[in-house]
C-alpha cells in the first residue's frame, strides 16, 4: 500500500466556489502528478512537478493551478469551480518506473 | 500518434475461470509497459512493469506478457476471484522525454460473478 493521501475523498460544491484538493506523500518522492479521470475514460495528466518549486502543465488543459512548496505536499486549486470540472482527480508520485496513486477525490460541481 | 488500445472494453466471467485482457500500443520509442488494477472509486495499483527485454512477468495469479515486436501485451488472470472485479489499465511509457511520458489505455472493466 502506497503512502499517498488525498483529501477530501468526495466533494460536492456549488458553481463559483474556490476549492483546494490536497495531496501528500510520505515516501520522499521528488516527482508528483495530478490526473483527471472521467468514468470509462483514460487518465489525463493535468499537472506535474519534478520537485520543490517546480510545476508544469500536463497534456490536458486545465483551469486548475498547483503549488509545490514542500516535497511531500502537492495541492491543486480551482479558483472558481464550474460543472465542467466535475470529475475524479488522482494524485500520484513516482520513483524510477513506479507510479503510486492516491485514492482520488471525486469532485461534483453543481 | 501514440496510442494505447485495450480490449475487450468489458468482460464478465464466472468465479474460478481464467481470462485474458489485451493491450495494443503504438507508442514509440518504448520504455516500459505497466498493468494497473483500479477498483471503483480508488486509485490504480500497479500489478506488473515490463521493460523492452522482458516478455513475461507474474504477480500471483496475474501474468503479463509483452511482444515488443508486434507492440502487444496481455494480462492473464488465473482462477478469478470476486475481488478481481475492477478496471485493468494498460499504461505505456516512452523514453523520449525526461518525464517518461505515460500513455494510458481506457481500461477493461472486469466483472467476476459468483
Amino acid at each position: 500500500e502506497a503512502d499517498i493521501y488525498q483529501t477530501p475523498r468526495y466533494l460536492v460544491i456549488g458553481t463559483g466556489k474556490k476549492i483546494t484538493l490536497e495531496c501528500s506523500q510520505t515516501m520522499g518522492h521528488d516527482k508528483m502528478y495530478w490526473y483527471q479521470q472521467d468514468p470509462g475514460m483514460e487518465l489525463h495528466l493535468i499537472h506535474y512537478s519534478y520537485g520543490v518549486n517546480s510545476t508544469e502543465k500536463g497534456d490536458l488543459s486545465s483551469e486548475s493551478t498547483v503549488s509545490r512548496i514542500r516535497t511531500e505536499h502537492f495541492p491543486l486549486t480551482l479558483e472558481s469551480a464550474r460543472p465542467s470540472h466535475t470529475s475524479q482527480y488522482l494524485c500520484a508520485s513516482s520513483l524510477e518506473y513506479e507510479q503510486y496513486f492516491g485514492p482520488g477525490t471525486r469532485l461534483t460541481v453543481t | 500518434k501514440n496510442q494505447v488500445e485495450q480490449s475487450p472494453q468489458s468482460l464478465i466471467i464466472l468465479e474460478g475461470k481464467n481470462c485474458t485482457l489485451q493491450c495494443n500500443y503504438t507508442v514509440s520509442p518504448f520504455s516500459n509497459l505497466r498493468w494497473y488494477k483500479q477498483d471503483t472509486g480508488r486509485g490504480p495499483v500497479s500489478l506488473t512493469i515490463m521493460t523492452f527485454s522482458e516478455n513475461t512477468k507474474s504477480n500471483g495469479r496475474y501474468t503479463a506478457t509483452l511482444d515488443a515486436d508486434t507492440k502487444q501485451s496481455s494480462l492473464h488472470i488465473t482462477a478469478s476471484q470476486l475481488s478481481d472485479s475492477a478496471s485493468y489499465i494498460c499504461v505505456v511509457s516512452d523514453r523520449g522525454s525526461t518525464l517518461g511520458r505515460l500513455y494510458f489505455g481506457r481500461g477493461t472493466q472486469l466483472t467476476v460473478w459468483p
